[in-house]
C-alpha cells in the first residue's frame, strides 16, 4: 500500500524568502511523485514531477523537488517566494503504471508582503 | 488537444435523494479516469478509479459508486446521500504511460452541498 504524508497543513513565509514544504512517502514499488498547486477557486495544476530519472526535478515557476529515497522524501523548494505562489499544495505519490494515485492532505502556503 | 467536462458545477441536493455527477473526456483514447473527493480544508481522496470499459475500483466504502459505460465516460452516482457526502468532486484522467504514471488533468469540479 503506499501513502504520503505532508508534514505541515500550514506554512507562512516572507516573500524574497526561502519557501520548504515537506512531503515523506511510502510505497512498495518505485514510485512516482508529483507537486500539484491549487490557487483559490481554480482547478489543480501540475508543478513538477519525479519519474526515476534525475532526483533533483525542476518544476514550474522556479520550484524544485529533490528525491530521497533514503529518507523517503519528496521536498518542495523554492529559492525566493512571490506572492502569487500563495496557494495549496499537493504531494501525490502514484504506483506502477499510475493506476492508483493518491493526495496528500495538502500544505497552505500564506506569502506576507 | 484533449479537454475534459465534468457537471454539472454545482449542485444542492436534500438528505436521500440521488446523485448523478458526469464527467467526460475528449481528445483521447483509453484513458484512466479517477473521481476524488476534497472536503473543506482537507485534501483530496480517492473514491474510485477506472482503467477501461466497466472496470471499476473502489478506495474508500460508502454509498457512492462510480460506473465507466463508455471510454471517455465517468459517471458517480448515489441512490441515497448523506450529509457527509457534501464536498467538492472532481473528475480527473491520465494517460497510459506503461511503466511511468501520467500526469493527472482536472475539471473544474462539481461543489455539492446536501441539506
Amino acid at each position: 500500500a503506499q501513502s504520503v504524508t505532508q508534514l505541515d497543513s500550514h506554512v507562512s513565509v516572507s516573500e524574497g524568502t526561502p519557501v520548504l514544504l515537506r512531503c515523506n512517502y511510502s510505497s512498495s514499488y518505485s514510485p512516482s511523485l508529483f507537486w500539484y498547486v491549487q490557487h483559490p477557486n481554480k482547478g489543480l495544476q501540475l508543478l513538477l514531477k519525479y519519474t526515476s530519472a534525475a532526483t533533483l526535478v525542476k518544476g514550474i515557476n522556479g520550484f524544485e523537488a529533490e528525491f530521497k529515497k533514503s529518507e523517503t522524501s519528496f521536498h518542495l523548494t523554492k529559492p525566493s517566494a512571490h506572492m502569487s505562489d500563495a496557494a495549496e499544495y499537493f504531494c501525490v505519490v502514484s504506483d506502477f503504471g499510475g493506476f492508483k494515485t493518491i493526495f496528500g492532505a495538502g500544505t497552505r502556503l500564506f506569502v506576507k508582503a | 488537444s484533449q479537454t475534459i467536462h465534468q457537471w454539472p458545477a454545482t449542485l444542492v441536493q436534500p438528505v436521500g435523494s440521488p446523485l448523478s455527477l458526469e464527467c467526460t473526456v475528449e481528445g483521447t483514447s483509453n484513458p484512466n479516469l479517477y473521481w476524488y473527493r476534497q472536503a473543506a480544508g482537507r485534501g483530496l481522496q480517492l473514491l474510485f478509479y477506472s482503467v477501461g470499459i466497466g472496470q471499476i475500483s473502489s478506495e474508500v466504502p460508502q454509498n457512492l459508486s462510480a460506473s465507466r459505460p463508455q471510454d471517455r465516460q465517468f459517471i458517480l452516482s448515489s441512490k441515497k446521500l448523506l450529509l457527509s457526502d457534501s464536498g467538492f468532486y472532481l473528475c480527473a484522467w491520465s494517460s497510459w504511460t506503461g511503466m511511468i504514471a501520467g500526469e493527472l488533468f482536472f475539471g473544474e469540479g462539481s461543489r455539492l452541498t446536501v441539506l
